[in-house]
Order: structure tokens, then C-alpha cells, then sequence
């Protein structure tokens, strides 16, 4: 099975801060790739899907790109309401299989 | 108003069963491929299963392969997930998830239920 890996785990950035996650996945998945928040207490929600197309009604601070095995969520200018934890997913074939997370909070 | 309402989470002792339901409304249930994700308490989300359509198709992760089995009833709007042989390492809030375009089973999520807990413990 395609495994995924995110880095980092954790991260601590000031507001108005770019911020950049990385997702890896060991094969080639083409952009089959899910990016998710999710706020703590609450459910996840969906930002990006296709590597690099926004959802609907999610704003354009953020931002996906990559292709095959290498995949990035960028938040231009991080907001105190970003204060989440981001996942991505992987859905070529089953398993559909999420990352580990990353955290992300506000220094 | 797309809405997913889960229900049947419980605490049950190891090696039990348990039978989850997610009922569904806003939406043409029988156009969508649906899953149920897990989360254990502070974990990251865990896919469990998925169930094309119609219900021919399923698939499972390998943590719950032989003991979970996915169903849907498209006539009354409703996915189950039916556990065996419970473990203490499947404590978790589980999630129904609903695919994000129709009639494809590479899925990704774009509405999720608030999740029902199971709790595995003697």
C-alpha cells in the first residue's frame, strides 16, 4: 500500500506568516490528493482537492500544488482563525489513506 | 441543507459488536460513494472503509479487514458499518463521510457527520 507522510508535525508561525506543509506519498499518485483543516473539537473540512483546486468557500490564502509523489498546502498569510490541524489524503485507489497531520499554531 | 447524523457509538467490551448508522438527507444519497474515517482520542483521522453506489464495491483498511463490513440501504438514506470482534485499539470517535463527486469510488470527503464515539473496554 501508497504510504503518506507530512512534515513537518508541528509548526509555530506569526501571523501574516507564509506557511508551507509538505505531503510525500512512497508512490506515484498522480493528483489524486485531498488536502483537509481541522480545527480542534470540530470536523475536518475539505480546502483542496486535485492537488490544487480550492473548494468552494474556502479562502485564497490557501493554496495546493504538486503532482506524482510530492505535494504542498501553502497558507500566504496565516490568520489566528488558522489555528488547525491539516491533513492530506490520497485517493487514486483505495486505501484512501490520510496523512499523520500537521499542526499548526500561533507564536 | 446537506446533513449527516451518526448514531450506535457505545461502549463495548473487547471482542464484542457494535453496528454504526449514518443517516443522510440534502442530497441524492444513491449518486455518492460513501465512507466512515476514524479518529482515536488525540490521533489523526484513519480511513476505515468505503461503499460505491449501489454497495457492490467495498473496500477496508487493512486494521479492519475481516471484522468491519460496510452496507448502505439507499431506500431509507442510510450507511451502516457493522463491527466484529471489537479491540481496545478501535476506541475512537467514527466519522460517515460523504464523497465529494458522484459515482466514482476515487473519493475524497466533502461533507463529514459529528461523529459517534466507541469506546472498547472491559
Amino acid at each position: 500500500d501508497i504510504q503518506m507522510t507530512q512534515s513537518p508535525s508541528s509548526l509555530s508561525a506569526s501571523v501574516k506568516d507564509r506557511v508551507t506543509i509538505t505531503c510525500r506519498a512512497s508512490q506515484d499518485i498522480n493528483n489524486y490528493l485531498a488536502w483537509y483543516q481541522q480545527k480542534p473539537g470540530k470536523v475536518p473540512k475539505l480546502l483542496i482537492y486535485s492537488a490544487s483546486t480550492l473548494q468552494s468557500g474556502v479562502p485564497s490564502r490557501f493554496s495546493g500544488s504538486g503532482s506524482g509523489t510530492y505535494f504542498t498546502l501553502t497558507i500566504s498569510s496565516l490568520q489566528p482563525e488558522d489555528v488547525a490541524t491539516y491533513y492530506c489524503q490520497k485517493y487514486n485507489t483505495a486505501p484512501l489513506t490520510f496523512g499523520p497531520g500537521t499542526k499548526v499554531d500561533i507564536k | 441543507e446537506v446533513q449527516l447524523l451518526e448514531s450506535g457509538g457505545d461502549l463495548v467490551q473487547p471482542g464484542g459488536s457494535l453496528t454504526l448508522s449514518c443517516a443522510v438527507s440534502g442530497f441524492t444519497f444513491n449518486n455518492y460513494a460513501m465512507s466512515w474515517v476514524r479518529q482515536a482520542p488525540g490521533k489523526g483521522l484513519e480511513w476505515v472503509s468505503v461503499i460505491s453506489t449501489g454497495g457492490l464495491s467495498t473496500y477496508y483498511a487493512d486494521s479492519v479487514k475481516g471484522r468491519f463490513t460496510i452496507s448502505r440501504e439507499n431506500s431509507k438514506n442510510t450507511l451502516y458499518l457493522q463491527m466484529n470482534s471489537l479491540r481496545a485499539e478501535d476506541t475512537a470517535v467514527y466519522y460517515c463521510a460523504k464523497s465529494a463527486i458522484t459515482g466514482t469510488a476515487r473519493v475524497y470527503f466533502d461533507y463529514w457527520g459529528q461523529g459517534t464515539l466507541v469506546t472498547v473496554s472491559s
